[in-house]
């Protein structure tokens, strides 16, 4: 168990609509990063924040948002929903800001199916 | 974004045979290179965090090397085991942007 909690597991929705995920990050960790997995791809980086403030920005499209809440959990909201956001959605927490010496702990993540 | 590969794709090995696997990154603006190792149905687990040329870290049968100016890392799976199949997944970064690679699937058979 890695600590990181994502809600939901599962979300099914039908096009044009909006949804929230959400991650609660491992105790200790300031870091929350948002990264996306579609079918046959790897795990592409949207966002990622620390300590409530966006640090670094992926691939994220202009329909995505997240935010890094005061208690440090953080959502990621998609927007105007498409075929092609199907994906599964990772939250992974670290305890700095950096990649140095700080590890990323992955939640379970949050299977997103739009029809 | 960093261009980050991986090989070979997947592999299919023996019990009891050791393997090793490529991960190639871009040499410049190099900050810290990860592995990560993916069971199906679980969340990626850490293995290793590199960042100095030359690294060389160990747990148990799995080993991996680091090499920042030719751009690539090795992991190393000595007597492999089933419980050793798993996607394994490198990361490299320029500070805090992590660039995974597709991985490589390996599995161990009995």
């Amino acid at each position: 168990d890695s600590g990181v909690t994502q809600t939901p597991k599962h979300l099914i929705t039908a096009t044009g609509q909006r949804v929230t995920l959400r991650c609660s990050p491992r105790s200790g960790d300031l870091s929350v990063y948002w990264y996306q997995q579609s079918l046959d791809q790897g795990l592409q980086f949207l966002i990622q924040y620390y300590n409530g403030e966006e640090r670094a920005k992926g691939n994220i499209l202009e329909r995505f948002s997240a935010q890094q809440f005061p208690d440090l959990h953080s959502e990621l909201n998609l927007s105007s929903l498409e075929l092609g956001d199907s994906a599964l959605y990772f939250c992974a927490s670290s305890v700095g800001d950096s990649s140095y010496n700080s590890p990323l702990h992955f939640g379970n993540g949050t299977r997103l199916t739009v029809t | 974004i960093l261009n980050v590969e991986q090989s070979p794709q997947s592999l299919h090995v023996q019990e009891g045979d050791s393997t090793n696997f490529t991960c190639s990154f871009p040499s410049s603006n190099f900050y810290a290179l990860h592995w990560y190792r993916w069971e199906t149905a679980k969340s990626p687990e850490a293995l290793f965090v590199m960042t100095l040329n030359g690294d060389e870290k160990k747990k148990g049968r799995i080993s991996a090397t680091l090499n920042t100016k030719e751009g690539y890392s090795y992991l190393y799976i000595k007597g492999s085991q089933p419980e050793d199949s798993a996607t394994y997944l490198c990361a490299s970064s320029d500070f805090n942007k992590f660039y995974f690679g597709s991985g490589t699937k390996l599995n161990v058979k009995p």
